[in-house]
């Protein structure tokens, strides 16, 4: 079935670095791509909205310059984390729509754990 | 007042026990609704859709009531790989984005 790839699972960085996710669609093409974020205890919380060839479009409250989106093909999106500080720690997961078949589905990448220290 | 809101536990119940989660959400543009389980730093995976008339799949049922804006989760007979927390999600149409929104989560403990 449909799968969504995302990597990396696990980041430690130093206060300051920058860090790249990427998040895959593999076996369908993603026009829309989904950025959340997630603290312990507490629920996913949509970043942004990935559209594949234009500007992604953030939530209240998101920086658009530190948390930096590209979505340049159908198939990839990545979230860069620039200048990385401790209270950006969290659990990032993106998800893509796949509008292919009959009924419109989300996956769901495996997330990705950034510790920022 | 967030926009779906869960108990979030977390609910302790012992195998083969029937337990009823519940979750209400605010704006009524909502159109569709879910509930997800997620364990621990994974990403959620989707349990069922929530219907206006109510939907069973196994040992899990689902019910919505739109004039209230409630949905609920019942699962029978919990088994010990029950133990998760389950997620209330809806997704509006009015802003014609397509993204969920989700609850902060129940978190089940099903013990031996």
């Amino acid at each position: 079935g449909a799968v969504v790839s995302q990597h990396p699972s696990r980041v430690i960085c130093k206060s300051g670095t920058s860090v790249k996710i990427e998040c895959r669609s593999l076996d369908f093409q993603a026009t829309t791509m989904f950025w959340y974020r997630q603290f312990p205890k507490q629920s996913l919380m949509l970043m942004a909205t990935s559209n594949e060839g234009s500007k992604a479009t953030y939530e209240q409250g998101v920086e658009k310059d530190k948390f930096l989106i590209n979505h340049a093909s159908l198939t990839l999106s990545t979230l860069t984390v620039t200048s990385a500080h401790p209270e950006d720690s969290s659990f990032y997961i993106c998800s893509a729509r796949d509008v292919g078949g009959a009924n419109e589905k989300l996956f769901f990448g495996s997330g990705t754990q950034l510790s920022v220290l | 007042r967030k926009e779906v809101e869960q108990d979030p536990g977390p609910f302790n119940v012992p195998e083969g026990a029937t337990v009823a989660f519940n979750c209400t959400y605010s704006n009524s543009a909502s159109q569709s609704f879910f509930w997800y389980r997620q364990d621990c730093r994974k990403e959620p995976k989707l349990l069922m859709s929530v219907y206006s008339s109510g939907n069973e799949d196994g040992r899990f049922t689902a019910q919505l009531n739109r004039a209230s804006q409630y949905i609920s989760l019942l699962i029978r007979d919990s088994k010990l790989s029950d133990s998760a927390t389950y997620l209330c999600v809806v997704r509006r149409q009015d802003t014609g984005r397509r993204a969920l929104t989700f609850g902060s989560g129940t978190r089940l403990q099903v013990q031996p």
